[in-house]
C-alpha cells in the first residue's frame, strides 16, 4: 500500500538559516510527488511537484525539492528561511484517484 | 472562479443534525476530491469524482457520509446524524485530470457539539 512518512513532527529554525524537511514514500511505480504548505485556518497551497525528468524541482517562495529514487525520498529545502515560512508542511504522493499525505511537519521560525 | 471555493467556512452542528458542505471547483477541472483533516493530522481521503461519476468512495467512514456531483461541477458532501467524531476540517480539491496536481479550497471546519 502507498504511504508517506514525514519523520519530523516539529522543526525550529532561526530566520535566515537553511531548512530541510524530510519525506519518504512507499510506492511501487514512478510516483507523482508534491509538497503542500498549510497556514493556520487555511487550506493547502501547492509548493512544488515532481512528475518526471529533472530530479531537482523548483517551487514557489524559494523552495526546492530533490527526488531520490534509491532512497524513496523527496526532501524539501530552502536556503534561507523567512519568518513567514512558519506553517505546517505536507508531503504527498498521488496514485490515480487518491493523494496520500504524510502527517505533516510543523515549522517554527525564531528571530 | 480563480480557485476552489468551499462553504460554509465554519459550521457548528448539534449531535444528530444533518449537514451539507459545498465545494465549487476550479472551472473545467474534471477531478474532484474530498478529504477529512482531524486536528494535528494530515488530510485523509474520503471520495473522488471524475466529472459526475463517483469513482472511489473507499474513504467514506460510514454510510452516514454521502457525496454527490450531479452536473460534474459543484459537489456536496452530506453527513447525516452527525456525531462528535465527525468534527474535523473537510477539504475539497480539484485537478485538471488524472495524475496532475490538485488545488485545495480553504476547507470547512465542522464542530459537532
Amino acid at each position: 500500500a502507498q504511504s508517506v512518512t514525514q519523520p519530523d513532527i516539529h522543526i525550529t529554525v532561526s530566520e535566515g538559516a537553511s531548512l530541510e524537511l524530510r519525506c519518504n514514500y512507499s510506492y511501487g511505480a514512478t510516483p507523482y510527488l508534491f509538497w503542500y504548505v498549510q497556514s493556520p485556518g487555511q487550506g493547502l497551497q501547492l509548493l512544488l511537484k515532481y512528475f518526471s525528468g529533472d530530479t531537482l524541482v523548483q517551487g514557489i517562495k524559494g523552495f526546492e525539492a530533490e527526488f531520490k529514487r534509491s532512497q524513496s525520498s523527496f526532501n524539501l529545502r530552502k536556503p534561507s528561511v523567512h519568518w513567514s515560512d512558519a506553517a505546517e508542511y505536507f508531503c504527498a504522493v498521488r496514485t490515480g484517484n487518491q493523494f496520500y499525505f504524510g502527517t505533516g511537519t510543523s515549522l517554527t521560525v525564531i528571530p | 472562479g480563480a480557485g476552489v471555493s468551499q462553504s460554509p467556512r465554519y459550521k457548528v452542528a448539534k449531535r444528530g443534525q444533518d449537514v451539507a458542505l459545498r465545494c465549487d471547483p476550479i472551472s473545467g477541472h474534471v477531478s474532484l476530491f474530498w478529504y477529512q483533516q482531524a486536528l494535528g493530522q494530515g488530510p485523509e481521503f474520503l471520495t473522488y469524482f471524475q466529472n459526475e461519476a463517483q469513482l472511489d468512495k473507499s474513504g467514506l467512514p460510514s454510510d452516514r457520509f454521502f457525496a454527490e456531483r450531479p452536473e460534474g461541477s459543484v459537489s456536496t458532501l452530506k453527513i447525516q446524524r452527525t456525531q462528535q467524531e465527525d468534527s474535523a476540517v473537510y477539504l475539497c480539491a480539484s485537478s485538471v485530470g488524472v495524475n496532475t496536481e490538485a488545488f485545495f479550497g480553504q476547507g470547512t471546519r465542522l464542530t459537532v457539539v
